[in-house]
């Protein structure tokens, strides 16, 4: 069966500090890996789109990486704040599905000042 | 504006009983979906749909029922056949086929059984 898998245990990091998040996936093809961020009690807020036929992408601090070979992902936040610290979650929509989205249990950033 | 609404925000049920968890959306968008989210874990796929009259079971369909009789409403109803309904629901939509399309969330319901 598909699956996703993130860092279960919280990533803590001091301000200004570079946040990396990982995104494993098996059983997949997926046409492309979305990153998303989730406050406490609140829906999920897209951040970030990759597609599979691209190996980064960045927006402003973000910087997202897919490597299909090794069927990973990695969310980069430079800079931190500790406004960043939030869940961050990652999503897959594979190739040839009926648009099923599926979520990885997602990453717990603190960013500490 | 545009977006996409849950309500209730809370909801509480005693044992036995069915509940329905509203959500509407006025983004145009032909999917839609419902996740359940444990404490400390991540979405889960209860139901989505495509188009209007048209919805698949997810990954944990058991024990909810949906329908999509008009395109921006993709109601939930938490049968007395889920065990375990307590949990944080979230719906979203996208706008469909067209690949490269984020999802929006609504806000949420939790839902406590007493």
């Amino acid at each position: 069966s598909q699956k996703i898998e993130q860092n279960s245990e919280a990533l803590n990091i001091q301000e200004g500090k570079t946040a990396t998040l990982t995104c494993n996936y098996t059983n997949y093809s997926p046409a492309y890996l979305q990153w998303y961020r989730q406050d406490p009690g609140r829906g999920p807020v897209f951040l970030l789109l990759i597609r599979e036929n691209e190996k980064e992408k960045r927006k402003e601090r973000l910087k997202v990486t897919f490597d299909t070979t090794l069927k990973q992902s990695l969310f980069h936040i430079t800079a931190s704040q500790p406004a960043d610290s939030a869940t961050y979650l990652c999503a897959l929509r594979f190739s040839g599905g009926y648009n099923k989205l599926i979520f990885g249990a997602g990453t717990r950033l603190a960013v500490h000042p | 504006d545009g977006g996409i609404t849950q309500s209730p925000k809370y909801l509480f049920r005693k044992e036995g009983q069915n509940v329905t968890l509203s959500c509407e959306q006025n983004l145009n968008h032909d999917a839609m979906y419902w996740y359940r989210q444990d404490p400390g874990q991540g979405l889960r796929l209860i139901y989505y749909s495509q188009i209007v009259n048209d919805f698949q079971k997810g990954d944990i369909a058991e024990g909810y029922s949906v329908s999509r009789e008009k395109k921006e409403s993709f109601p939930l109803t938490v049968t007395s056949a889920q065990k375990n309904p307590t949990a944080f629901y979230l719906c979203a939509s996208r706008e469909g086929e067209v690949a490269n399309t984020e999802a929006f969330f609504g806000q949420g319901t939790r839902l406590t059984v007493v």
